[in-house]
């Protein structure tokens, strides 16, 4: 593993089920962010973690969870999908957050139907 | 509310210079990035302000006014691979990232 990695790259879900979305990183990042990215806005935070043990709420945390356990990982979880949760999701993490740069994963493209 | 604005797109030709512009309306300012993403692939950093001034980084610099809530990307010696969207994105008093839609930044041979 080199940086941070997502599964699934894409996944189609029926309305109603529950999504688990993995995020992974090797660079002994403290904080780690889920954005999702929709055509014509920008990327909107999700959920954050400043360090293991830890979660907030960004600005869209409405239907979704997550987990920090450890360092390395930081899954989000969508209870019951909508249709309006399709949109390519971003895990990223930074050393320490704050003024820190943002290193992103390659993303998840998830489509609800 | 916060608010941060980019043209939506932009057409440039290989070899030209082209300046991408970013106004921000913020609650706070701890700093502005720029950010480069290739269609269908993540974002990658490019640059940070947080202090006035010019900074330049290679075939790309990046400019930050605070007093005016502006700032520029300005890509010199364009090349294809230059083509990509452009990500603005300010820190505001939270810490937290907010973030232009981008700029898709079209390069014509």
């Amino acid at each position: 593993i080199a940086g941070i990695t997502q599964a699934p790259t894409s996944q189609i879900l029926a309305a109603g089920r529950r999504m688990t979305l993995r995020c992974t990183q090797d660079m002994r990042h403290n904080a780690m962010y889920w954005y999702r990215q929709d055509l014509g806005l920008g990327l909107r935070l999700i959920h954050y973690s400043n360090t293991a043990g830890t979660t907030g709420k960004g600005e869209v945390p409405d239907g979704y969870s997550v987990s920090r356990a450890n360092t390395d990982d930081f899954p989000l979880t969508l209870a019951s999908a909508v249709p309006s949760q399709t949109s390519v999701y971003f895990c990223a993490s930074s050393a320490a957050g704050g003024r820190d740069t943002q290193y992103f994963g390659p993303g998840t493209r998830l489509t609800v139907l | 509310g916060q608010n941060i604005d980019q043209p939506t797109e932009m057409t440039a030709t290989e070899g030209a210079i082209v300046q991408i512009n970013c106004t921000y309306q913020t609650s706070g300012f701890n700093g502005l990035f720029w950010y480069q993403q290739h269609a269908g692939e993540a974002p990658t950093f490019l640059s940070y302000n947080v202090l006035d001034g010019l900074e330049e980084k290679g075939r790309f610099s990046s400019f930050l006014s605070r007093s005016k809530g502006y700032s520029y990307l300005l890509l010199k010696e364009l090349q294809m691979k230059d083509s990509a969207s452009y990500l603005c994105a300010v820190l505001d008093s939270n810490y937290q990232l907010i973030w232009g839609a981008g700029t898709k930044l079209i390069i014509k041979p």
